[in-house]
């Protein structure tokens, strides 16, 4: 199984609401991120988790939350977005080691009005 | 300047042309990575390479790391080739630095 699944595919969310983002893989990669990609860029990385542990925040806004509450799964939680969150939100994983391949899910498309 | 620049932004393609896109990066490096995204899709890692040369089916990569260059080919080009393809650099981090990408359209 090499694949990293993401839910929901798609989310459109007002900037009042409470809303989370899902990715799960089960190939027992330690490193977990979260990408923020815009139309026509490239992906930015927002956070990484390696060991479960939260090891780098890109200074991303409070209004994003990670949560890696085991090994497989990684949440970001939204709330209070701004319409310029609109975004792809693409999560990955790699085993441990630099030289190892990201493996990237199909990302959620989240529009906010 | 860009630490990681591709070359050219955008590509258009007759079906069964030979594909170059280059990546130059400015950095040391670890590894290098090629990635595809389709139009509104997620990505997908074509290669990784940290020296010397790697092929899957239609496509080649090449690294030169002396001249901190590689090179992605598509041999026989095809429609479903068309895609944003991404080049990336690792540096003994969990980070990548990602380049602009190269926007190729293959016309049947």
């Amino acid at each position: 199984d090499t694949e990293v699944t993401q839910t929901p595919k798609h989310l459109v969310m007002g900037m009042t609401n409470k809303k989370s983002l899902k990715c799960e893989q089960h190939m027992g990669h330690r490193a977990m991120y979260w990408y923020k990609q815009k139309a026509k860029k490239p992906p930015e990385l927002m956070f990484v988790y390696s060991y479960e542990k939260l090891s780098i925040n890109e200074s991303v806004p409070s209004r994003f939350s990670p949560e890696c509450p085991n090994s497989s799964l990684l949440n970001l939680h939204l709330h209070a977005l701004q319409p310029e969150d609109s975004a792809l939100y693409l999560c990955a994983s790699r085993n441990s080691g630099s030289r190892e391949t990201q493996y990237f899910g199909p990302g959620t498309r989240l529009l906010v009005l | 300047k860009n630490e990681v620049e591709q070359s050219p932004q955008n590509l258009t393609a007759q079906e069964g042309e030979f594909i170059t896109i280059n990546c130059s990066y400015s950095v040391g490096i670890s590894a290098l990575h090629w990635l595809q995204q389709h139009p509104g899709g997620g990505i997908v890692s074509l290669f990784m390479l940290s020296s010397g040369k790697k092929k899957h089916g239609r496509l080649i990569a090449t690294i030169n790391i002396q001249e901190k260059h590689s090179s992605l080919h598509i041999t026989a080009s095809h429609p479903r080739d068309s895609a944003v393809y991404i080049c990336a650099v690792g540096q003994n981090t969990d980070k990548l630095i990602f380049g602009t990408g190269t926007r190729l359209q293959v016309f049947p």
